[in-house]
């Protein structure tokens, strides 16, 4: 079936530094891509979502690109701040009717100052 | 517009017992999803509402059941609390034949004890 796996956490960044988390996903057709932000005693908020291959989804800074020779969805930011600590879940939907999100295991990014 | 809401916030329940949990989507939304997420996991499809059905399902046995109103609020029941059922549970709306994206509530954290 359908998955997507992240690179494990937490990830330590000072602030100002690159950010890069990977994201890989298996699908059997041609998903959605999406990148979701969860803030502490949150829920889930959408950071930026790509529907087709080469297609980069970009918001707040944060960037992602649709690489469907890969299969992955990388998610990059150029310069982290503090307020960027949260948790990142990847996701991808195969049905665009229903919307089903299937995510990965979510990575922490710590930013200090 | 208010969002995605859910209600409670928090709740605590004895094993055995049953649980109602309460959602109402987005302005204009016509479908809800719900989601179980354990501590330190992604989040889990439980199943999907629209159009007062249950529209897909996830790997969840039947102790797990829902109900979607004419208004499209929903709610999600679950008997015979396990300890194992502890988690955050959300909500997420979205628009049928739309992007496919998706807009969760804050979730209701669950303990079973």
């Amino acid at each position: 079936g359908d998955s997507v796996t992240q690179m494990e956490g937490p990830v330590t960044l000072s602030e100002e530094a690159f950010l890069t988390i990977n994201c890989t996903y298996t699908a059997t057709g041609y998903p959605s891509l999406f990148w979701y932000v969860q803030y502490p005693g949150e829920g889930l908020q959408l950071l930026l979502k790509a529907t087709k291959a080469d297609d980069k989804g970009s918001n707040k800074g944060f960037e992602a690109t649709y690489r469907k020779e890969t299969t992955s969805f990388h998610l990059e930011k150029g310069s982290v701040q503090v307020s960027d600590s949260a948790v990142y879940f990847c996701a991808l939907s195969e049905d665009r009717n229903t919307g089903k999100l299937i995510f990965g295991q979510g990575t922490t990014l710590q930013v200090k100052p | 517009d208010a969002g995605v809401t859910q209600s409670p916030t928090h709740l605590i329940k004895t094993r055995g017992q049953q649980v109602t949990l309460r959602c109402s989507p987005k302005s204009g939304h016509d479908t809800v999803s719900w989601y179980q997420q354990a501590l330190g996991q992604g989040p889990q499809f439980i199943f999907q509402y629209y159009e007062e059905e249950e529209r897909q399902r996830g790997n969840f046995p039947d102790r797990f059941s829902g109900h979607q109103f004419p208004n499209y609020s929903s709610e999600l029941n679950v008997n015979a609390l396990l300890l194992g059922d502890s988690a955050l549970y959300l909500c997420a709306s979205s628009l049928a034949g739309g992007s496919g994206e998706a807009f969760f509530g804050q979730g209701t954290r669950l303990t079973v004890v």
